[in-house]
């Protein structure tokens, strides 16, 4: 069963506009870790931000800010004022104690910044 | 900075070939692993190593091998190449598993081909 949605597979803006990404996962474990990573088109993975499940603050780093919610279970990344070179692929992620925290990746959302 | 290197952005290869992905991280990493990565099906995870001579499947390890005699380097081994492996292949490191962990380190990624 697949246990992170990533709903939207393109998202395309116009630079400066805002643009959250959608994670919707999935698990059993009450420990367990969610990751954003980009891929820009040099195709290197880059990490961008862990949060565990006990911690639900948001959190902003700059231009990038994610929302948390266990309730819904969801952990949404959105970009303020989204720049060109903001454009990748964005992949959410799940690591559950009961997989022994290996990774499990949504399918990725295309985002384009057109200038 | 963290490096993890692969020995080949492009190869293509003939049906029934045996082919070596190489993989050399620079950072004393003892977890390794090797993705593939398909459109619309985001990142799969083929491998993983914890140390040394050691191997874990992932959730497609079907038509493939591993092989880990040094720290720094992890190889992904396709004994006959068929044409449904013909994707992009990452590689990517991290020091060791704790409950915290997560953060990989990945390679620029292996295009193969296979005619």
């Amino acid at each position: 069963a697949q246990k992170v949605t990533q709903a939207q597979t393109e998202i395309s803006v116009v630079e400066k506009e805002d643009v959250t990404l959608d994670c919707v996962y999935e698990t059993r474990d009450t420990t367990y870790y969610l990751f954003w990573y980009k891929q820009p088109p040099s195709g290197e993975l880059v990490f961008l931000i862990r949060r565990n499940s006990f911690d639900e603050q948001n959190e902003i780093s700059g231009r990038y800010s994610w929302n948390f919610q266990k309730s819904t279970s969801s952990f949404n990344f959105t970009i303020t004022a989204s720049q060109v070179v903001d454009s990748a692929v964005y992949f959410c992620a799940l690591s559950e104690s009961g997989s022994n925290y290996k990774l499990t990746f949504g399918k990725g959302t295309l985002l384009t910044v057109n200038p | 900075d963290v490096k993890v290197t692969q020995s080949s952005r492009y190869l293509v290869k003939r049906t029934g070939e045996k082919v070596f992905l190489e993989c050399v991280q620079d950072m004393d990493h003892e977890n390794m692993f090797w993705y593939r990565q398909d459109p619309g099906l985001g990142l799969r995870l083929i491998y993983f190593s914890y140390d040394v001579k050691m191997k874990e499947k992932g959730d497609i390890p079907e038509g493939y091998s591993v092989s880990r005699e040094k720290k720094e380097r992890f190889s992904l081994i396709l004994e006959s190449a068929s044409t449904n492996q013909t994707s992009m292949y990452l590689c990517a490191s991290e020091t060791a598993r704790t409950a915290s962990d997560g953060e990989l380190f990945f390679g620029e990624g292996s295009r193969l081909t296979v005619l």
